[in-house]
């Protein structure tokens, strides 16, 4: 069981290229998000997801698409990196949907992202 | 508007001190309430929830509608307190404060 992982660990990238983050879990939660960690910013929600198929936005999607074709996977598309968007990304997920009652948030380990 | 609010970046106290980290929240609904904490090289990690009541690791955190609160509290600080702490508040999404740096001094 190894939870939730991300991919790469590290990146860096020139400003209009183009990558994907991903983040897959094998605990079948239902809930996944991708949070971008700034410093002074704390954590910042970009999207999430309640279910295969069923995406939305949070507070700072601008610049990030997101995909959920299937339980396990929830990718983070850069299409055109800025040097705005250098962060640590972290992907994050609960079991009971959006409640957190019964079921905390596992992150992943976070995927470092510099782009100059 | 749904935000939570944690005024201080870095709290700095010495060992066997009390620590208070305040956290504020806006939320017209009822607020579901969290921490969450960051030790050095280890994942984000739930520390507690507010509708359990619960102690854990000798921190707890009483909710106040009135002054809509959630400040999280410990008599005496050990070193290994030491941390990034968060706190989290569930309105359908999970919106996280800015987060204190709790620095516990020998």
């Amino acid at each position: 069981n190894a939870g939730v992982t991300q991919t790469p660990k590290f990146q860096v990238l020139k400003t209009g290229q183009s990558m994907t983050l991903q983040c897959a879990q094998d605990m079948n939660h239902e809930y996944m998000s991708w949070y971008r960690q700034d410093p002074g910013m704390g954590l910042r929600l970009i999207h999430y997801s309640v279910g295969a198929g069923i995406t939305d936005q949070g507070e700072v999607p601008n610049g990030y698409n997101v995909s959920r074709s299937t339980t396990e996977d929830f990718p983070l598309r850069l299409l055109s990196a800025a040097p705005s968007q250098t962060s640590v990304y972290f992907c994050a997920t609960t079991q009971d949907g959006t409640s957190s009652y019964n079921s905390p948030l596992h992150f992943g380990n976070g995927t470092r992202l510099t782009v100059t | 508007a749904q935000r939570v609010t944690q005024p201080e970046k870095l709290l700095s106290v010495f060992k066997g001190a009390p620590v208070e980290l305040k956290c504020n929240y806006s939320y017209s609904g009822s607020p579901e309430l969290f921490w969450y904490v960051q030790y050095s090289r280890q994942r984000l990690q739930l520390l507690l929830r507010h509708i359990s009541r619960e102690s854990i690791k000798g921190f707890t955190a009483d909710l106040n509608k009135g002054e809509t609160s959630f400040h999280l509290k410990k008599p005496f600080a050990q070193e290994e307190d030491s941390a990034m702490y968060y706190c989290v508040l569930n309105t359908g999404k999970l919106i996280f404060g800015q987060g204190t740096t709790l620095q516990v001094k020998p």
